[in-house]
């Protein structure tokens, strides 16, 4: 079945110390789009990539950043996580980003 | 500036019922589109229904249909039926002509079935 696929579901690291989050898609979509969501909120946009275009959000923090090295993975990259970039990460994908998002089943970070 | 409200945290209801999330959105755009999600506490974003602003006909996907009103900028998702399956978080989302390939959430409702 194609879908949006994370790793890994969780994810423990310590203050300070750099992780990479993954997402891969089988549905070879154009747009891949980072989301932060913190207990009981609606998601937030971090940033999204159309094809090889990054498009960052204007609050998203300098210690976010992104790869995508090919139309299937997409990385989020936590330079230096801090006790508030506890929370949950989505990947999300769509076809022309005009359609329906679909999304992964996240990983949950924890900053120790 | 677009923005989505959902004015309902939280709901309860009886299993076998019919339940209404209500939705409402502000847009200057003349073209967007409207969706609904469903997050299960597992903390997967479930699609399950999509409104176009130039649809004639509200859309219907199995148990969940949109009623969507225009002119009172409401999209409200009606389940029939609600089963235990159904408690998760909700959220409105829309897509506006202008902020291209981005989408905005409301804040969600928290849907609690009740055997």
């Amino acid at each position: 079945d194609a879908m949006v696929i994370q790793n890994p579901r969780y994810q423990v690291t310590q203050f300070g110390k750099p992780v990479t989050l993954s997402c891969s898609q089988t549905l070879n979509h154009n747009v891949m789009y980072w989301y932060q969501q913190k207990s009981s909120q609606a998601p937030k946009l971090l940033f999204h990539y159309y094809d090889k275009d990054f498009n960052n959000e204007a609050d998203t923090p300098d210690n976010f950043q992104s790869r995508r090295p090919n139309t299937s993975f997409c990385f989020l990259d936590i330079r230096s996580p801090g006790l508030g970039d506890a929370a949950m990460y989505l990947c999300a994908t769509s076809r022309d980003g005009r359609a329906e998002q679909y999304f992964g089943p996240g990983t949950r970070l924890t900053v120790t | 500036a677009q923005k989505i409200t959902q004015t309902q945290p939280g709901m309860f209801v009886q299993e076998k019922e019919a339940v209404t999330l209500d939705c409402t959105y502000d847009t200057s755009d003349p073209s967007y589109g409207l969706f609904w999600y469903k997050q299960p506490s597992s903390g997967e974003m479930i699609f399950l229904i999509y409104q176009g602003s130039y649809d004639q006909q509200n859309a219907t996907e199995g148990r969940y249909s949109l009623n969507f009103q225009k002119a009172r900028k409401s999209a409200n998702l009606v389940i029939s039926a609600s089963q235990l399956g159904d408690s998760a978080m909700y959220f409105c989302a829309m897509r506006g002509y202008s902020s291209a390939s981005k989408i905005i959430f409301g804040s969600g409702t928290r849907l609690s079935i009740r055997p």
